[in-house]
């Protein structure tokens, strides 16, 4: 089945830690994307890739790093210096942006609780 | 840059009921409109999107949406909803040539009642 994991599904991390979340894609996408959701604020886009070996920051990039090494993979680092990590990540991908809108896919979240 | 919100943070409804979440946008080129489902722990699915043509776009599940250009807005309707469409609905606007990037607004929950 084509489509994108993301694990581990809820995440514990005590403060002054940091964590690695995972988002992998079989859809031979170029594009890759991370989001933040609090309630009532619906998604913040984190930091975005759209293609290997380069990253731009999104909205809310303090606090966090990414890395994008292989076209499949997109690990987001939540950092000790991210002052407020708890929430429900999501990530994303999509065809390479060009002249026509290409939709996102989203995976299944991961949720970050800091103890 | 493009802003969107979302009206109503709850919307309580009965079912078979019919239903319309609001949404209004904020930008100053043309955009592309979409309306996303989250069930609860889950990601989001695409319900429907507009990119041109037809002002009325239907989607899955039985959901229509109308891009009203002169009111900036992309109103969600169902006319009968189901217990199962108990969700949380979220608007987005992603800028024509802006390259895939989308603004959402904070989501509407929706909580069909028996």
């Amino acid at each position: 089945d084509g489509g994108i994991t993301q694990s581990p599904k809820y995440l514990f991390r005590k403060e002054g830690q940091n964590v690695t979340l995972s988002c992998e894609q079989n859809l031979n996408h170029d594009a890759m994307y991370w989001y933040r959701q609090d309630p009532g604020q619906g998604l913040r886009l984190i930091y975005y890739s759209q293609i290997v070996n380069d990253f731009q920051k999104g909205d809310i990039a303090e606090g966090y790093s990414v890395s994008r090494e292989k076209k499949e993979s997109f690990p987001l680092t939540v950092t000790s210096a991210q002052k407020n990590p708890t929430a429900f990540y999501l990530c994303a991908s999509s065809l390479r942006p060009d002249s026509s809108y290409n939709e996102q896919f989203f995976g299944p979240g991961t949720r970050l609780t800091v103890l | 840059a493009q802003s969107v919100t979302q009206l109503d943070s709850q919307v309580p409804v009965f079912e078979e009921a019919p239903v319309e979440l609001r949404c209004n946008y904020s930008s100053s080129v043309s955009v592309y409109l979409f309306w996303y489902v989250q069930y609860p722990n889950q990601g989001l699915q695409l319900l429907l999107k507009y990119l041109s043509g037809s002002t009325l776009v239907k989607g899955i599940n039985g959901f229509e949406a109308e891009f009203n250009k002169s009111q900036t807005s992309f109103h969600l309707r169902k006319p009968s909803v189901h217990i199962s469409d108990t969700a949380e609905y979220f608007c987005a606007v992603s800028e024509v040539n802006a390259g895939n990037m989308l603004t959402f607004g904070g989501g509407t929950r929706l909580m069909v009642k028996p």
